[in-house]
């Protein structure tokens, strides 16, 4: 079946850790975005990227990075220097051209302890 | 001004009522319009893209006025399984990244 997976579902971290999410697709989509949802909000855009080597960040990049070396990966780092990491992390792709709709994969919800 | 408004919510209706949620954009260039839905702690899910001459899909009618700047999706005949949040979604274009989300509207259909 042709999908988003991230991975995991949820995760624990201790403060002052890095930690990495997974997002694969493989649905051949050039775009890839990761998104930041915290209870009741909206989703907020965290990075993109158009194609293979290359990624532009979001309206909150700080405290994150990603790197984008094969088409169907997008890993998010969450570091340490994100003050308030907590929250629902949801991966997205979609086809290049400005009438193509996203899909997203199933999210993992990131607590820190 | 948020580049995306919708209805605050939450609308809290019988079974079989008809709803209708609201949605306004604020960039006159945005080329695409969709509506998502959000169940609790799931990812959002397309419901239906929103063309120009307005479209239908079974119980649900969208509608787009781009001299307005205004979105709006209509659920007829709810049922309990439309219970979700429904998003709005545009996009400003530029290969395709620049999607903005509204905050969303919450839908609670009761028995």
């Amino acid at each position: 079946d042709g999908g988003i997976t991230q991975s995991p579902k949820y995760l624990f971290r201790k403060e002052g850790q890095n930690v990495t999410l997974s997002c694969e697709q493989n649905l051949n989509h050039d775009a890839m975005y990761w998104y930041r949802q915290d209870p009741g909000q909206g989703l907020r855009l965290i990075y993109y990227s158009q194609i293979v080597n290359d990624f532009q960040k979001g309206d909150i990049a700080e405290g994150y990075s990603v790197s984008r070396e094969k088409k169907e990966s997008f890993p998010l780092t969450v570091t340490s220097a994100q003050k308030n990491p907590t929250a629902f992390y949801l991966c997205a792709s979609s086809t290049r051209g400005s009438y193509n709709e996203q899909f997203f994969g199933p999210g993992t919800r990131l607590t820190v302890l | 001004r948020k580049e995306v408004e919708q209805d605050p919510g939450p609308f809290n209706v019988p079974e079989g009522a008809t709803v209708a949620f609201n949605c306004t954009y604020s960039n006159s260039a945005s080329q695409s319009f969709f509506w998502y839905r959000q169940d609790c702690r799931k990812e959002p899910k397309l419901l239906m893209s929103v063309y120009s001459s307005g479209n239908e899909d079974g119980r649900f009618t969208a509608q787009l006025n781009r001299a307005s700047q205004y979105i709006s999706l209509l659920i007829r005949d709810s049922k309990l399984s439309d219970s979700a949040t429904y998003l709005c979604v545009v996009n400003l274009g530029n290969y395709g990244q620049n999607f903005v989300f509204g905050p969303g509207t919450r839908l609670s259909v009761l028995p």
